[in-house]
């Protein structure tokens, strides 16, 4: 089965600390992405990869950067966190054809006071 | 502007009644068609996917989809819900000729009463 693992379920930070989201996954799996999920909203594309140290921006990029140094890991990096970035974060893996399946992960869902 | 809606926020039915959530699309081609589901507390799964075709799509859990082109529709049907189908139901798409980067719809919440 594919395992798509993030770093925590729960966070909770303050205003203005720099907070690290990590993302795993054990298929190979070229294409990696980040989404944040708010009720009302669906889920929303912050960004994405598609190979090591590649990456492109996604409907949402303001106020967040990401990483990939490895082909399993996908980091996403709030900078400076404010309060209104307290939301769930979903990370997710798929090949690399077009509209392959993606695979979640469980999801972070980080409060920032 | 392209977009995935899903007109129904919350919709509850009793175990072993049909189901059907609906969606719909504003795409100038037909993009790629799927539905996920997220049980509470987990990360979200495909239950069925459309690329072309037999309009008719099976997916897992007993759940189906149907692809109308004419109502720019892709909804999802069950005959008999289950109360561990109770979750949160979302239509997604990826436009024809581009990455693979799904867009959402905003989710509807089913609820499932014994």
């Amino acid at each position: 089965d594919v395992k798509v693992t993030q770093s925590s379920r729960y966070l909770v930070k303050r205003t203005g600390e720099k907070v690290f989201l990590e993302c795993v996954q054990d298929m190979d799996h070229e294409n990696m992405f980040w989404y944040r999920q708010d009720p009302g909203l669906g889920l929303r594309l912050i960004y994405f990869s598609y190979d090591v140290k590649m990456k492109e921006k996604g409907d949402i990029p303001e106020g967040y950067s990401v990483s990939r140094e490895k082909k399993e890991r996908f980091s996403l990096i709030l900078e400076s966190a404010s309060t209104n970035q307290t939301s769930m974060y979903l990370c997710a893996s798929s090949f690399p054809a077009t509209a392959d399946t993606q695979y979640f992960g469980p999801g972070t869902r980080l409060t920032v006071l | 502007a392209q977009s995935v809606t899903q007109p129904d926020i919350h919709i509850t039915v009793s175990e072993g009644a049909s189901l059907e959530l609906r969606c719909n699309y504003s795409y100038g081609a037909t993009p790629y068609l799927f539905w996920y589901v997220q049980s509470p507390g987990q990360g979200l799964q495909l239950l069925l996917k459309y690329f072309s075709g037999d309009t008719l799509v099976q997916g897992i859990k007993g759940f189906e989809a149907e692809f109308k082109r004419s109502q720019s529709s892709f909804n999802l049907r069950k005959p008999s819900v289950h109360w561990s189908d109770a979750a949160e139901y979302f239509c997604a798409v990826v436009p024809t000729g581009t990455a693979s980067k799904l867009t959402f719809g905003t989710g509807t919440r089913l609820q499932v009463t014994l």
